[in-house]
């Protein structure tokens, strides 16, 4: 079982380059999440797809955009890389309400010089 | 403003005592808490939860309390082990936002010494 996929794992991008960063579930999860790890700030969310055809914006969506290809693949876009976006990101998914926990991949370190 | 604190960074404890992490949150709408694990390299994974309805969840060696009325939950590991070192957070979620969004905590990180 795959779970959460990620890719690429790392990579390194000059300031203004863009990038997108893949992910795709195995689950046949309905939700997917799109979060980014920042020390001492834990996880916060950028963008979420309740349900396929869905998107909206988390707590952090400034300078990225999302698209969710299907029910398997939620895609995260950077147009114009800045070094404030150097972090860890991690995609997500879960199937149905809260009481089911939020699976995560194992992220993509992205550093911006 | 962190909704969701974890005061204490880091968090040094002996093989077989208990480790006690704690977690405190302002939003008094959170009704669904969780607690997650990570190693490094690695996502989180889920480790046990709780509704506002209980004040108590055992799974194992591991407990979560919750006090809502001091807007407060820790998570209890008896015995601790050395695999057991990792970062934890802590997460909360509000039952009736639409994609059941988390807020998560920053974070403690936990070493066991043999």
């Amino acid at each position: 079982n795959a779970g959460v996929t990620q890719t690429p794992k790392f990579q390194v991008l000059k300031t203004g380059q863009s990038m997108t960063l893949q992910c795709a579930q195995d689950m046949n999860h309905n939700s997917m999440y799109w979060y980014r790890q920042d020390p001492g700030m834990g996880l916060r969310l950028i963008y979420y797809s309740a349900s396929e055809g869905t998107t909206d914006k988390g707590e952090v969506p400034n300078g990225y955009n999302v698209s969710r290809l299907n029910k398997r693949e939620f895609s995260l876009r950077l147009e114009s890389a800045a070094p404030s976006q150097t972090s860890v990101y991690f995609c997500a998914s879960r199937f149905g309400g809260v009481e089911q926990p939020q699976h995560f991949g194992d992220g993509t370190r992205l550093s911006i010089l | 403003d962190q909704q969701v604190k974890q005061n204490s960074p880091s968090l040094s404890v002996q093989e077989g005592r208990i480790s006690i992490l704690n977690c405190d949150y302002t939003n008094s709408m959170f009704d669904y808490f969780l607690w997650y694990k990570k190693y490094p390299a690695e996502g989180p994974t889920f480790l046990i939860s709780i509704s506002s309805i209980k004040d108590k969840n055992e799974d194992g060696r591991f407990t979560v309390f919750l006090n809502k009325s001091a807007k407060h939950l820790s998570l209890h590991i008896v015995p601790s082990q050395p695999g057991d070192s990792a970062v934890y957070f802590c997460a909360a979620s509000e039952g009736s936002n639409a994609g059941n969004m988390l807020t998560f905590g920053g974070g403690t990180r936990l070493m066991v010494k043999p």
